[in-house]
């Protein structure tokens, strides 16, 4: 297992289209997070999964995002009616919650960009 | 809620020598983790150095050490022997102990390296 992997590294889209990212953590990590990163800003959390259930959702997620962990492996971001707003990375990073370190591992990161 | 202040938004260092990178923080907390994370362009954020708030041994990893200070809320990160590769923007961030260790993220400093 070489890491946190996402997937597309790049989107460009238009506004009002829908775009779906996805991520799969390492492969023991029970623990999944969803953080939103704009250029020259610290990445500020969106959401958290332990297993398949998603703990935590930031205010930051609209109602036009959703994530989703169906079986607590992989996870997917989708944005729907995407916004010129919505331009970004979006890093998912994962932990294991028998190693209570307080460390996320990140991938390398999914970005978006609406036209 | 927890805050983490990172006011340099640019330091440039020569190489070999020593820099020190500062951030403060806000918690209500007593025992948490503090972190800086690297991110080098266009690749993923890993893990440079971590320090547990109920010890008060300052952390150290190789040419990387804090300077924790718990009272006032301080936690800079001194980089000795500076090196072309430890060009990057470096995050300072902040997790509370427990069931959910998300982090909390500056805004981030970009290092520069002249050789």
């Amino acid at each position: 297992d070489t890491g946190v992997s996402q997937d597309p590294r790049h989107k460009i889209t238009k506004r009002g289209q829908n775009v779906t990212f996805r991520c799969d953590p390492i492969s023991e990590h029970n623990r999944l997070y969803w953080y939103r990163q704009t250029l020259g800003q610290g990445p500020e959390f969106l959401t958290y999964f332990q297993n398949e259930a998603q703990l935590e959702k930031s205010r930051l997620l609209s109602d036009r995002f959703s994530a989703e962990r169906p079986k607590g492996s992989f996870s997917t971001l989708e944005i729907q009616r995407t916004e010129q707003g919505d331009s970004a990375m979006y890093l998912c990073a994962s932990s294991y919650a028998g190693h209570n370190t307080g460390e996320l591992f990140f991938g390398e990161g999914s970005r978006l960009t609406v036209l | 809620a927890q805050t983490v202040t990172q006011s340099q938004p640019e330091m440039s260092v020569q190489e070999a020598e020593t820099v020190t990178l500062s951030c403060t923080y806000d918690t209500s907390e007593s025992d948490y983790y503090l972190f800086w994370y690297k991110q080098p362009p266009s690749r993923q954020m890993i893990l440079v150095i971590r320090q547990e708030a109920y010890k008060q041994q300052n952390a150290t990893e190789n040419r990387f050490s804090v300077n924790f200070q718990k009272a006032a809320k301080s936690f800079s990160l001194k980089i000795s022997d500076s090196q072309l590769g430890d060009a990057a923007m470096y995050f300072c961030a902040y997790s509370a102990t427990g069931a959910n260790s998300k982090l909390t993220f500056g805004k981030g400093i970009t290092l520069s390296v002249r050789p």
